[in-house]
């Protein structure tokens, strides 16, 4: 089965600055990679995703890069600000396995003002 | 779009208890989905549904557990009997075919 790698396990910023999340995936049929954001006491929010047939897409401060030979996908943040803080989650999935996501590990994001 | 919603959002119990933790998706959409999330674990899928019938159980831990979905709009997960180790926040996700999945905001469960 898929198995999704995400690093590093937390990640601490100066306001302003950017913020690099890497993941990995092993299963080269997948197709879709989401990325949630968890806050404390909440579920996880989809913020970007990208299908394999692109290789970068961005919404704002937010843009999420994908190499499919290499097998691994980032998300960037940029001129982060402190309500950035939070969990975040890349996931991926394969045609073949529906709407099934194998998530990361997640990443504990800091931002400091 | 009321969003998903999940009740009870805290639970508290003491072990050997049973446990029933509630779900009502989006409404049009065909997956539903149940996760558990620990310190340790992370982010685990216990079982997911299309068209309300349960496609993968792997991921629930023993017989402890069971799902249902007896109708579109609403789902179950049952613990009987629970365990301290089964503390955890339990999460519904729903979604329509290929599309991103939405989450609820959990039940954080305390087993005593």
């Amino acid at each position: 089965g898929e198995n999704v790698e995400q690093h590093p396990s937390t990640l601490s910023v100066q306001e302003g600055d950017s913020a690099v999340i890497k993941c990995t995936y092993s299963d080269s049929a997948s197709n879709y990679f989401p990325w949630y954001k968890q806050e404390l006491g909440k579920g996880p929010q989809l913020i970007i995703d990208i299908r394999s047939n692109v290789g970068e897409k961005k919404d704002q401060r937010i843009a999420v890069t994908l190499n499919k030979t290499a097998k691994h996908f980032s998300l960037h943040i940029t001129e982060t600000q402190p309500e950035d803080s939070a969990v975040y989650f890349c996931a991926a999935s394969s045609p073949t396995s529906g709407s099934r996501l194998t998530f990361g590990e997640g990443t504990q994001l800091t931002v400091n003002p | 779009d009321a969003g998903v919603i999940q009740s009870p959002r805290h639970e508290v119990t003491e072990m050997g208890q049973e446990v029933t933790l509630r779900c009502k998706p989006i409404s049009g959409h065909d997956y539903l989905f149940w996760y558990r999330q620990t310190m340790m674990r992370g982010l685990e899928l216990l079982i997911y549904f299309n068209n309300n019938v349960p496609i993968d159980d792997s991921g629930m831990p023993e017989d402890r557990f069971s799902a249902k979905m007896p109708n579109a709009s609403f789902s179950t997960l049952k613990i009987q009997p629970s365990e301290p180790r089964d503390s955890a926040v339990y999460f519904c996700a729903s979604s329509p075919l290929n599309q991103p999945q939405h989450f609820g905001d959990g039940t954080r469960l305390s087993i005593l």
